[in-house]
């Protein structure tokens, strides 16, 4: 199986909560990661959390982190159209002797009217 | 700084051509990466350096396939031959020290007829 596992497609209606789910393999990991894609574009870091933490919010983004069962999330509040994007959930792991982030699939968010 | 540049951002080839695709990390980073990405796949790690030296490959599909990185500022990552089945958007990314935050260039994509 993959390392690093998410669902590939999200649909919510404008102005409702967004929940993206990931599971992860490496229970040492330190660093979790959120990046957006945005069509045509590269990907970008959209939020990281220690593994030390639960949870971290920044402004619509809560990350809630769960050790034990290996299991990240991403919400977005009050989800609007220009949220629409590729989102790559990624741990911290070691790769050829360095830790280097793992990406997942990615998640498509469809934000609709 | 203007970010990671990619160059060319779209090329269309006939199966059996040499195909180069060039990339300029951020200034000051000394690591990059190259991944592939496809519907099929996802987002694929293919190589990535550190100071300009290899350290994982074991992410490039095949013989055809190699990259380089003769100085800090530039890397090739080259297919020859091509075949349709490399068709994908290729993005090279860098960061200061592998697992820092990774910034993307904006892709290249390849289309092998």
């Amino acid at each position: 199986g993959e390392d690093v596992e998410q669902s590939l497609f999200l649909s919510v209606r404008e102005g409702d909560s967004s929940v993206i789910n990931c599971t992860y393999t490496d229970s040492s990991s330190t660093y979790l990661y959120w990046y957006k894609q945005e069509p045509g574009a590269g990907l970008q870091l959209l939020t990281y959390i220690f593994s030390n933490m639960d949870m971290k919010q920044d402004q619509r983004l809560t990350v809630l982190l769960n050790k034990k069962d290996k299991h990240l999330s991403l919400r977005i509040a009050d989800t609007q159209t220009g949220d629409s994007a590729i989102y790559f959930c990624a741990e911290r792991k070691r790769t050829g002797g360095s830790y280097i982030p793992t990406f997942g699939r990615g998640t498509s968010l469809i934000v609709h009217p | 700084d203007a970010g990671v540049i990619q160059s060319p951002r779209h090329e269309v080839t006939e199966m059996g051509q040499e195909v180069t695709l060039r990339c300029k990390p951020i200034s000051g980073h000394n690591s990059l990466f190259w991944y592939r990405q496809t519907m099929m796949r996802g987002l694929e790690l293919l190589i990535y350096f550190n100071n300009n030296v290899p350290i994982d490959d074991s992410g490039m599909p095949e013989d055809r396939f190699s990259a380089k990185m003769p100085n800090a500022s530039f890397s090739t990552l080259k297919i020859q031959p091509s075949e349709p089945r490399d068709s994908a958007v290729y993005f090279c990314a860098s960061s200061q020290d592998g697992d820092n935050e990774q910034f993307f260039g904006p892709g290249t994509r390849l289309t092998v007829l």
